[in-house]
Protein backbone atom coordinates (compact mmCIF):
# COMPACT_ATOMS: atom_id res chain seq x y z
CA UNK A 1 0.00 0.00 0.00
CA UNK A 2 1.09 3.46 -0.77
CA UNK A 3 1.91 5.46 2.27
CA UNK A 4 3.59 8.72 3.97
CA UNK A 5 4.87 8.93 7.31
CA UNK A 6 5.94 12.20 9.19
CA UNK A 7 7.74 10.53 12.09
CA UNK A 8 7.37 13.61 14.40
CA UNK A 9 4.39 15.60 15.50
CA UNK A 10 6.01 18.44 16.53
CA UNK A 11 9.79 19.98 15.72
CA UNK A 12 10.71 23.35 17.48
CA UNK A 13 13.18 25.03 16.26
CA UNK A 14 15.09 28.54 17.52
CA UNK A 15 14.93 31.74 15.06
CA UNK A 16 17.49 31.95 12.79
CA UNK A 17 18.37 28.12 13.13
CA UNK A 18 18.18 25.28 10.40
CA UNK A 19 15.16 23.43 10.63
CA UNK A 20 14.33 19.90 9.06
CA UNK A 21 10.90 18.42 8.99
CA UNK A 22 11.14 14.62 8.14
CA UNK A 23 8.77 12.68 5.28
CA UNK A 24 9.38 8.89 4.22
CA UNK A 25 7.59 7.45 1.77
CA UNK A 26 6.37 4.02 0.26
CA UNK A 27 5.08 3.82 -2.88
CA UNK A 28 5.48 1.33 -5.77
CA UNK A 29 6.52 3.10 -9.01
CA UNK A 30 8.09 6.66 -9.60
CA UNK A 31 6.91 8.55 -6.85
CA UNK A 32 5.77 12.28 -6.98
CA UNK A 33 6.44 14.06 -3.78
CA UNK A 34 4.91 17.42 -2.33
CA UNK A 35 4.98 19.89 0.86
CA UNK A 36 2.45 21.87 2.02
CA UNK A 37 2.03 24.22 4.81
CA UNK A 38 -1.08 24.94 6.77
CA UNK A 39 -1.79 28.13 8.87
CA UNK A 40 -4.12 27.87 11.46
CA UNK A 41 -7.51 28.22 10.01
CA UNK A 42 -6.61 28.05 6.44
CA UNK A 43 -6.47 25.56 4.05
CA UNK A 44 -2.89 24.31 2.34
CA UNK A 45 -0.86 26.28 0.70
CA UNK A 46 1.62 24.09 -1.69
CA UNK A 47 5.47 24.67 -1.36
CA UNK A 48 7.27 22.93 -3.73
CA UNK A 49 7.61 19.30 -5.64
CA UNK A 50 9.88 16.38 -6.66
CA UNK A 51 9.00 14.91 -10.51
CA UNK A 52 12.14 14.07 -11.90
CA UNK A 53 15.35 15.71 -12.05
CA UNK A 54 18.06 17.33 -9.95
CA UNK A 55 17.22 15.65 -6.10
CA UNK A 56 17.26 19.15 -4.43
CA UNK A 57 13.82 21.21 -5.27
CA UNK A 58 14.09 24.92 -4.47
CA UNK A 59 9.99 26.24 -3.51
CA UNK A 60 8.54 28.96 -1.45
CA UNK A 61 9.60 31.15 1.45
CA UNK A 62 13.14 29.88 1.33
CA UNK A 63 12.07 26.15 1.91
CA UNK A 64 13.60 23.36 -0.20
CA UNK A 65 13.57 19.55 0.11
CA UNK A 66 15.64 16.75 -1.00
CA UNK A 67 14.85 13.18 -2.85
CA UNK A 68 16.84 10.50 -1.58
CA UNK A 69 15.57 7.51 -3.34
CA UNK A 70 17.74 5.05 -1.59
CA UNK A 71 15.89 6.41 2.19
CA UNK A 72 12.70 6.98 0.22
CA UNK A 73 12.63 10.11 2.40
CA UNK A 74 12.18 13.88 1.26
CA UNK A 75 13.13 15.79 3.80
CA UNK A 76 11.98 19.55 4.25
CA UNK A 77 14.40 22.34 4.97
CA UNK A 78 15.43 25.79 5.68
CA UNK A 79 18.68 27.42 6.64
CA UNK A 80 17.40 30.22 8.87
CA UNK A 81 13.67 29.30 10.65
CA UNK A 82 11.71 32.78 10.92
CA UNK A 83 9.00 32.80 13.74
CA UNK A 84 6.45 33.41 10.83
CA UNK A 85 7.31 29.51 9.82
CA UNK A 86 5.41 28.17 12.50
CA UNK A 87 2.83 26.09 11.54
CA UNK A 88 1.40 22.59 10.09
CA UNK A 89 3.51 20.81 7.65
CA UNK A 90 2.22 18.28 5.39
CA UNK A 91 4.31 15.78 2.84
CA UNK A 92 2.26 14.00 -0.10
CA UNK A 93 2.66 11.82 -2.47
CA UNK A 94 1.11 11.08 -5.47
CA UNK A 95 2.44 8.07 -7.25
CA UNK A 96 0.65 8.89 -10.80
CA UNK A 97 -1.61 6.51 -10.70
CA UNK A 98 -5.47 6.65 -12.04
CA UNK A 99 -7.12 7.98 -8.87
CA UNK A 100 -4.44 11.33 -8.81
CA UNK A 101 -5.18 11.87 -5.24
CA UNK A 102 -2.75 12.59 -2.81
CA UNK A 103 -1.97 10.64 -0.18
CA UNK A 104 -1.08 13.02 2.82
CA UNK A 105 1.35 11.89 6.05
CA UNK A 106 -0.20 13.19 9.66
CA UNK A 107 1.56 16.37 9.22
CA UNK A 108 4.17 18.11 11.38
CA UNK A 109 4.05 20.96 13.54
CA UNK A 110 6.61 23.28 13.73
CA UNK A 111 7.13 25.81 15.95
CA UNK A 112 9.62 28.77 16.06
CA UNK A 113 10.59 30.41 19.14
CA UNK A 114 12.30 33.72 18.90
CA UNK B 1 -5.96 35.05 -10.68
CA UNK B 2 -8.38 33.76 -8.19
CA UNK B 3 -8.33 30.67 -6.25
CA UNK B 4 -10.09 27.68 -5.06
CA UNK B 5 -13.27 29.29 -2.71
CA UNK B 6 -15.60 27.16 -0.57
CA UNK B 7 -18.52 27.84 1.29
CA UNK B 8 -19.82 28.27 3.86
CA UNK B 9 -16.52 29.19 5.67
CA UNK B 10 -18.20 27.87 8.45
CA UNK B 11 -21.51 25.32 9.59
CA UNK B 12 -23.30 24.30 12.31
CA UNK B 13 -25.75 21.75 11.80
CA UNK B 14 -27.88 19.29 14.62
CA UNK B 15 -27.10 15.52 14.40
CA UNK B 16 -29.42 13.74 11.44
CA UNK B 17 -29.89 17.08 9.49
CA UNK B 18 -28.12 17.23 6.02
CA UNK B 19 -25.30 19.55 4.86
CA UNK B 20 -24.15 20.77 1.73
CA UNK B 21 -20.66 22.28 1.02
CA UNK B 22 -19.85 23.42 -2.21
CA UNK B 23 -16.55 24.45 -4.17
CA UNK B 24 -15.52 26.71 -7.21
CA UNK B 25 -12.43 25.38 -8.72
CA UNK B 26 -9.96 27.94 -10.12
CA UNK B 27 -11.37 27.99 -14.02
CA UNK B 28 -9.50 26.36 -16.55
CA UNK B 29 -9.00 22.76 -13.88
CA UNK B 30 -10.24 19.85 -14.98
CA UNK B 31 -9.74 17.84 -11.98
CA UNK B 32 -11.22 18.72 -8.57
CA UNK B 33 -10.86 16.55 -5.20
CA UNK B 34 -12.65 16.55 -2.05
CA UNK B 35 -10.66 15.75 1.00
CA UNK B 36 -11.71 15.43 5.11
CA UNK B 37 -9.58 17.13 7.76
CA UNK B 38 -10.56 15.47 11.25
CA UNK B 39 -8.84 16.79 14.12
CA UNK B 40 -5.19 14.57 14.93
CA UNK B 41 -6.27 12.60 11.24
CA UNK B 42 -4.54 14.08 8.64
CA UNK B 43 -6.17 14.62 5.12
CA UNK B 44 -8.32 11.57 4.02
CA UNK B 45 -8.85 12.02 0.61
CA UNK B 46 -12.96 11.16 -0.31
CA UNK B 47 -13.44 11.92 -4.25
CA UNK B 48 -11.94 12.84 -7.30
CA UNK B 49 -13.61 14.27 -10.41
CA UNK B 50 -11.66 14.34 -13.70
CA UNK B 51 -13.17 16.24 -17.28
CA UNK B 52 -16.29 13.95 -18.19
CA UNK B 53 -15.47 10.81 -16.56
CA UNK B 54 -16.92 9.28 -13.85
CA UNK B 55 -15.72 10.16 -10.52
CA UNK B 56 -14.21 8.09 -8.19
CA UNK B 57 -15.78 7.92 -5.24
CA UNK B 58 -13.68 5.05 -3.31
CA UNK B 59 -12.88 7.55 -0.68
CA UNK B 60 -16.22 8.19 0.45
CA UNK B 61 -16.80 7.05 3.72
CA UNK B 62 -20.35 5.98 4.18
CA UNK B 63 -23.26 5.97 1.76
CA UNK B 64 -24.63 9.02 3.62
CA UNK B 65 -21.68 11.43 1.41
CA UNK B 66 -22.61 12.10 -2.39
CA UNK B 67 -21.07 14.65 -4.20
CA UNK B 68 -21.45 15.89 -7.91
CA UNK B 69 -19.95 18.21 -10.09
CA UNK B 70 -21.96 20.20 -12.49
CA UNK B 71 -20.86 21.54 -15.91
CA UNK B 72 -17.53 20.57 -15.37
CA UNK B 73 -16.78 23.43 -12.90
CA UNK B 74 -18.59 23.62 -9.18
CA UNK B 75 -18.91 20.83 -7.40
CA UNK B 76 -21.01 20.02 -4.16
CA UNK B 77 -20.54 17.43 -1.52
CA UNK B 78 -23.22 16.50 0.52
CA UNK B 79 -23.81 14.78 3.80
CA UNK B 80 -27.03 13.30 4.60
CA UNK B 81 -28.32 12.27 8.11
CA UNK B 82 -25.35 14.24 9.61
CA UNK B 83 -23.47 12.40 12.71
CA UNK B 84 -20.88 13.68 15.46
CA UNK B 85 -18.11 12.07 13.71
CA UNK B 86 -18.83 13.81 10.73
CA UNK B 87 -17.38 17.04 12.41
CA UNK B 88 -13.88 17.87 10.55
CA UNK B 89 -12.73 20.67 8.08
CA UNK B 90 -13.44 19.81 4.62
CA UNK B 91 -11.18 20.67 2.15
CA UNK B 92 -11.63 21.15 -2.02
CA UNK B 93 -8.52 20.99 -4.05
CA UNK B 94 -8.27 21.01 -7.81
CA UNK B 95 -5.45 20.96 -10.37
CA UNK B 96 -4.38 20.86 -14.15
CA UNK B 97 -4.77 17.34 -15.10
CA UNK B 98 -2.38 15.76 -17.32
CA UNK B 99 -2.47 12.34 -16.27
CA UNK B 100 0.98 12.18 -15.52
CA UNK B 101 0.14 12.52 -11.58
CA UNK B 102 2.54 15.57 -11.43
CA UNK B 103 -0.03 18.42 -10.92
CA UNK B 104 -0.15 20.65 -8.57
CA UNK B 105 -3.47 20.68 -5.89
CA UNK B 106 -4.38 23.78 -5.03
CA UNK B 107 -6.60 24.15 -2.08
CA UNK B 108 -9.70 26.19 -0.60
CA UNK B 109 -10.02 27.68 2.60
CA UNK B 110 -11.90 24.75 3.70
CA UNK B 111 -15.43 24.34 5.16
CA UNK B 112 -15.47 23.72 9.13
CA UNK B 113 -18.10 21.51 9.58
CA UNK B 114 -19.16 20.89 13.17
CA UNK B 115 -22.17 18.46 13.61
CA UNK B 116 -23.91 19.43 17.56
Amino acid sequence: AQSVAQPEDQVNVAEGNPLTVKCTYSVSGNPYLFWYVQYPNRGLQFLLKYITGDNLVKGSYGFEAEFNKSQTSFHLKKPSALVSDSALYFCAVDYGGSQGNLIFGKGTKLSVKP
Amino acid sequence: GAGVSQSPSNKVTEKGKDVELRCDPISGHTALYWYRQSLGQGLEFLIYFQGNSAPDKSGLPSDRFSAERTGGSVSTLTIQRTQQEDSAVYLCASSLQTGTGSETQYFGPGTRLLVL
